[in-house]
């Protein structure tokens, strides 16, 4: 498969626990970025990676998110004390560098319900 | 402020028929639009992408169009299939805009009844 893939697909939590998702973008794609979708929304930035280098963060993203990316390659998207507003689905997206059309390659997404 | 609207929120038509996506925005300065199919439960998809000098990009039955002027977008859908149901985002990047300046519209939700 070389397509992003994004684990787990599902996740239910209970409100105030910890939770890391995972994304691993299509090989020698520079960039990932990752997104929050929530139902009949479009989905709204949350941060940008270019290798390992985090290069912007939305104001979306509190203090309680934190997103790795260490070796360039799979990033982690870590949420900590969840609370029910951070239900959501969680997209990541990679590219590869180069021109500013670049088209993002969308994983199918983790959806969060947190109880 | 820099927003994306599309119409009509949702959608229904029958099988094999065509149908028209609209996208209007109001993004500056313009850089592209890209229009994303989204299947339930699923990452957005590309269907196409224009620059400002682009007027009409087609791929397969999905033709987009591009009004810079008018700063409106199309997206026609002919001959419709089942598959065709899903979500079709129009996303707009700002020019000279970092990656977090794609302006995302809240994406038209169409069914395709046999």
């Amino acid at each position: 498969d070389t397509g992003v893939s994004q684990d787990p697909r599902h996740k239910i939590t209970k409100r105030g626990q910890n939770v890391t998702f995972r994304c691993d973008p299509i090989s020698e794609h520079n960039r990932l970025y990752w997104y929050r979708q929530t139902l009949g929304q479009g989905p709204e930035f949350l941060t940008y990676f270019q290798n390992e280098a985090q290069l912007e963060k939305s104001r979306l993203l509190s203090d309680r998110f934190s997103a790795e990316r260490p070796k360039g390659s799979f990033s982690t998207l870590e949420i900590q004390r969840t609370e029910q507003g951070d239900s959501a689905m969680y997209l990541c997206a990679s590219s590869p560098i180069g021109r500013p059309q670049d088209i993002q390659y969308f994983g199918a997404g983790t959806r969060l319900s947190v109880l | 402020k820099n927003q994306v609207e599309q119409s009509p929120q949702s959608l229904i038509i029958l099988e094999g028929k065509n149908c028209t996506l609209q996208c209007n925005y109001t993004v500056s300065p313009f850089s592209n639009l890209r229009w994303y199919k989204q299947d339930t439960g699923r990452g957005p998809v590309s269907l196409t992408i224009m620059t400002f000098s682009e007027n009409t990009k087609s791929n397969g039955r999905y033709t987009a169009t591009l009004d810079a002027d008018t700063k409106q977008s199309s997206l026609h859908i002919t001959a419709s299939q089942l598959s065709d149901s899903a979500s079709y985002i129009c996303v707009v990047s700002r020019d000279g805009g970092s990656q977090g300046n794609l302006i995302f519209g809240k994406g038209t939700k169409l069914s395709v009844k046999p």
